[in-house]
């Protein structure tokens, strides 16, 4: 069975604090790894899509990256508009699989 | 940004009634999925939909869930009777050919009374 497991669940940091979240997968003939932004009430915005280990993305303060196991989005300088859950999903050939999300917070 | 459009936003219906959730996918997309996300929970998958039939459900999707296409642009999911523990926020997504990108709409919430 497809697993995709984030960390931390919650993170608090403050405003210009750059920092990371995890994300551990085990999915079954990966076709992608995707990172979105879910705001509260929303759907999740498409951020990146990862496909072989060494992998990077970029889009303004966030860059992901992919390992054979793992994904880290890395978050620079981050501002209040930033706070949001992350959520990172596996693709099979079955499904997209997602993990809980962090919940980011930033603080001014 | 390629848009998903879901209606409605939200609905409250009594306990075995009936609903029906639109989505209308991006246009040249050919994989549409159906998730569904409990306040406080993941997301969940319930089905996926390529080339007019359902290729995967989840365990989730029961007797009870139903998806179509019925004029080849609008893609329904389908509660026949609803329960309280249906009352989540229901997700529509679309995928093109090359699968690098699957958009989510923002969702239809439901309230089951």
């Amino acid at each position: 069975e497809d697993q995709v497991t984030q960390s931390p669940e919650a993170l608090r940091l403050q405003e210009g604090e750059s920092s990371s979240l995890n994300c551990s997968y085990t999915v079954s003939g990966l076709r992608g790894l995707f990172w979105y932004r879910q705001d509260p009430g929303k759907g999740p915005e498409f951020l990146f899509t990862l496909y072989s280990a060494g992998e990077e993305k970029e889009k303004e303060r966030l860059k992901a990256t992919l390992t054979k196991k793992e994904s880290f989005l890395h978050i620079t300088a981050p501002k209040p508009e930033d706070s949001a859950t992350y959520l990172c999903a596996g693709l099979s050939a079955r499904q997209l699989t997602f993990g809980s999300g962090t919940q980011l917070t930033v603080l001014p | 940004e390629p848009e998903v459009t879901q209606t409605p936003s939200h609905q409250v219906t009594q306990m075995g009634q009936e609903v029906i959730l639109r989505c209308v996918p991006i246009s040249n997309h050919l994989y549409f999925y159906w998730y569904r996300q409990i306040l406080g929970q993941k997301v969940e998958f319930l089905v996926s939909f390529y080339n007019n039939e359902i290729s995967e459900k989840s365990e989730i999707f029961d007797d009870q869930f139903s998806v179509e296409r019925p004029d080849g642009s609008n893609f329904t999911l389908k509660i026949r009777s609803t329960k309280l523990e249906d009352s989540a926020m229901y997700f529509c997504a679309t995928r093109s050919w090359s699968g690098n990108t699957i958009y989510f709409g923002e969702g239809s919430w439901l309230t089951v009374v």
